[in-house]
């Protein structure tokens, strides 16, 4: 079946570590996204990607950093320099109908 | 810049009762609009769109019509399940070209209660 996967579904991150969520999309889409999502707020967008080894900071890029070298691909690492990362963090895709479909999420908790 | 604006909840229903879920915005120009939902510990589930002024979305008994004149892309469903509690969110996009960027609302927790 087509569609995203993100892994894994739970992360834990001691203090100045860097810790990388995976997302891959099988759905043949050229973009990719990074979100950021907290208690009773929206989502707030991290850092997406038009095509591959291109990608363009979003509202609350600092603190983390992401790669596009596939298609398929567009992992997230929480770089130590991001003081509060607990969150549930969602990846998405779109392709030439430009909705964007959601993959189910990372929850990252600090220890 | 843009903005999308959803009434506070939450709200708490019983089951068949009328659901609507105000959603307004603010963008130049012509947005796409979306209503996603979410239930626990889930990603996000497109509900429905519409894509340009008097269009209305529809699916699984949820529907919204955008309305320009108001800005507004309210959700609405005539009869409620214990399985609609969930947490909705309205979004709007702009621009044509792929990778268009989304604006998302804070979210609408709705509860159904048998």
């Amino acid at each position: 079946d087509g569609g995203i996967t993100q892994s894994p579904k739970y992360l834990f991150r001691k203090e100045g570590q860097n810790v990388t969520l995976s997302c891959e999309q099988n759905l043949n889409h050229d973009a990719m996204y990074w979100y950021r999502q907290d208690p009773g707020q929206g989502l707030r967008l991290i850092y997406y990607s038009q095509i591959v080894n291109d990608f363009q900071k979003g509202d609350i890029a600092e603190g983390y950093s992401v790669s596009r070298e596939k298609k398929e691909s567009f992992p997230l690492t929480v770089t130590s320099a991001q003081k509060n990362p607990t969150a549930f963090y969602l990846c998405a895709s779109s392709g030439a109908q430009e909705t964007q479909y959601f993959g189910p999420g990372t929850r990252l908790l600090v220890l | 810049g843009n903005s999308v604006t959803q009434m506070e909840g939450p709200v708490t229903l019983s089951e068949e009762a009328f659901l609507t879920i105000n959603c307004t915005y603010t963008a130049t120009g012509y947005p796409s609009l979306f209503w996603y939902v979410q239930y626990p510990g889930e990603g996000l589930q497109l509900l429905l769109k519409a894509t340009k002024a008097d269009d209305k979305g529809s699916n699984k008994g949820f529907e919204a019509t955008y309305r320009k004149e108001t800005t507004s892309f309210h959700l609405e469903k005539g009869s409620v399940q214990v399985s609609d509690s969930a947490v909705y969110f309205c979004a709007l996009r702009r621009g044509e070209t792929s990778g268009s960027r989304l604006t998302f609302g804070e979210g609408t927790q709705l509860t159904v209660n048998p």
